[in-house]
């Protein structure tokens, strides 16, 4: 069955220290890897995701497919950066799963 | 551009009533998606569509009927509301041109509360 593992429900930094939001998933295939986020008072947004790899307000996603781990990284937390992350891999079969979400909260 | 566009965005029902949530978007997407958002939970899927006239279902589709009659809209039916149906409903829609990369678009949300 696929599946997707976020550890950490709850995440707590001080402002300027690094965060990492684990990401765990097991699918057959090769799926896309995305990471969401939910600011706020505001819609779930795409953060970014592994094909671009790209770098979005800081962050960062490292995929590794040994370990089937795609973990969200920042070097330096900012306040703005409070929110609820999901990672979401997504594959062919139409369905589209997330995990159970991590909430972040940096502190100042 | 509106994108994704949720209604109602509140509701309080009885147990046992009937409702509809009506999603709509304008971006021509062919894929659209129910989601219900619970503490600890976090995003399970309900039911999708992957075009006009079909549906599936997801992970907790009991409970719950959609119908996707038009292209741009997707309606979350509960035909008799319980307590464990409150929850914040999320519509959700993406492109099929690029089945696995593509992003999905969400709307703002609807909350239910059954009492």
């Amino acid at each position: 069955a696929q599946r997707v593992t976020q550890p950490e429900k709850l995440l707590s930094v001080f402002k300027g220290a690094p965060v990492e939001l684990k990401c765990n998933y097991s699918y057959s295939g090769s799926p896309e890897l995305f990471w969401y986020v939910q600011y706020s008072r505001q819609r779930l947004q795409l953060l970014l995701r592994h094909i671009s790899r790209e770098s979005i307000k800081g962050f960062t996603a490292d995929l590794n497919k040994g370990e089937t781990s795609f973990h969200l990284k920042k070097p330096f937390a900012q306040e703005e950066d409070s929110a609820m992350y999901y990672c979401a891999p997504h594959s062919n079969d139409y369905k589209l799963s997330f995990g159970a979400g991590t909430t972040v909260t940096v502190r100042a | 551009n509106a994108g994704v566009t949720q209604t109602p965005k509140f509701r309080v029902l009885k147990t046992g009533q009937s409702m509809t949530l009506l999603c709509a978007q304008d971006m021509n997407h062919e894929y659209m998606y129910w989601y219900r958002q619970d503490p600890g939970m976090g995003l399970r899927l309900i039911h999708y569509s992957v075009g006009e006239g079909t549906t599936a279902k997801g992970e907790v589709p009991d409970g719950y009927n959609v119908s996707r009659l038009k292209k741009q809209n997707f309606l979350l039916g509960l035909e008799s509301a319980a307590p464990s149906q409150t929850s914040v409903y999320f519509c959700a829609s993406r492109t099929s041109e690029r089945p696995n990369t593509g992003e999905l678009f969400f709307g703002e949300g609807s909350r239910l509360t059954v009492l």
